[in-house]
């Protein structure tokens, strides 16, 4: 089914420990996000790509690197796994401006 | 920088009862604004979307939404809410000018709609 695929689903991280949460779409959008939500804080963006090889900070960016080698792929790297970044983080992609499309997200637990 | 305001975070409705879910923006241009729901342990979904065509802007699920420009609102409503219905909220803006950077959405803190039988 076409759209944007998360991986994993859920994961525990320990402290100082680090992952990659994966993230692709087949719709050939440009446009990519990742988002992480905590409760009552609504979504916050911390990285976004307007295209390959394009990528720029968000609202909160610390502790987060990002790539976008092609136009399908943007993972989001975690180094150094603090808990102040359990979240549930999502991925989205659009052609433009319009509306989004979602992934279903990761949960992360950082313990 | 534009920014959207959900007062409170908890509505509660019956079973038919007319749902109406606030939100306020600002910015600095004319913007698109969008209503998202997302319902447990799943990702958003597009409700609806206004990008500066018709200002009363229908979606799925019987909700729509009017952009009042001079109330800066995009307030969410449905005649008669379902047991379906309940999830969380979230309006969200962007600057409906320029696309490329401009193209990213700022969210609001999402309101939960709680249906009760």
């Amino acid at each position: 089914n076409a759209g944007v695929t998360q991986t994993p689903k859920f994961r525990i991280l320990k402290i100082g420990q680090s992952m990659t949460l994966q993230c692709a779409q087949d719709m050939n959008h440009n446009y990519m996000y990742w988002y992480r939500q905590d409760p009552g804080m609504g979504l916050k963006l911390i990285y976004y790509s307007v295209g390959a090889g394009i990528t720029d900070k968000g609202e909160v960016p610390n502790g987060y690197n990002v790539s976008r080698s092609t136009t399908e792929d943007f993972p989001l790297r975690l180094e150094l796994a603090a808990p102040s970044q359990t979240s549930v983080y999502f991925c989205a992609s659009t052609p433009g401006v319009g509306g989004y499309t979602f992934g279903s997200g990761t949960r992360l637990t950082v313990v | 920088a534009q920014s959207v305001t959900q007062l409170g975070s908890h509505v509660s409705v019956s079973e038919g009862a007319l749902v109406l879910l606030r939100c306020n923006y600002s910015s600095s241009v004319p913007p698109y604004l969008f209503w998202y729901v997302q319902y447990p342990n799943q990702g958003l979904q597009l409700l609806l979307k206004y990008t500066s065509a018709a200002t009363l802007v229908k979606g799925i699920n019987g909700f729509e939404a009017e952009f009042k420009k001079s109330e800066t609102s995009f307030h969410l409503t449905k005649p008669s809410a379902h047991m379906s219905d309940a999830a969380e909220y979230f309006c969200a803006v962007t600057l409906g000018v320029i696309a490329g950077a401009n193209s990213k959405l700022t969210f609001g803190k999402g309101i939960t709609l709680s249906v009760r039988p």
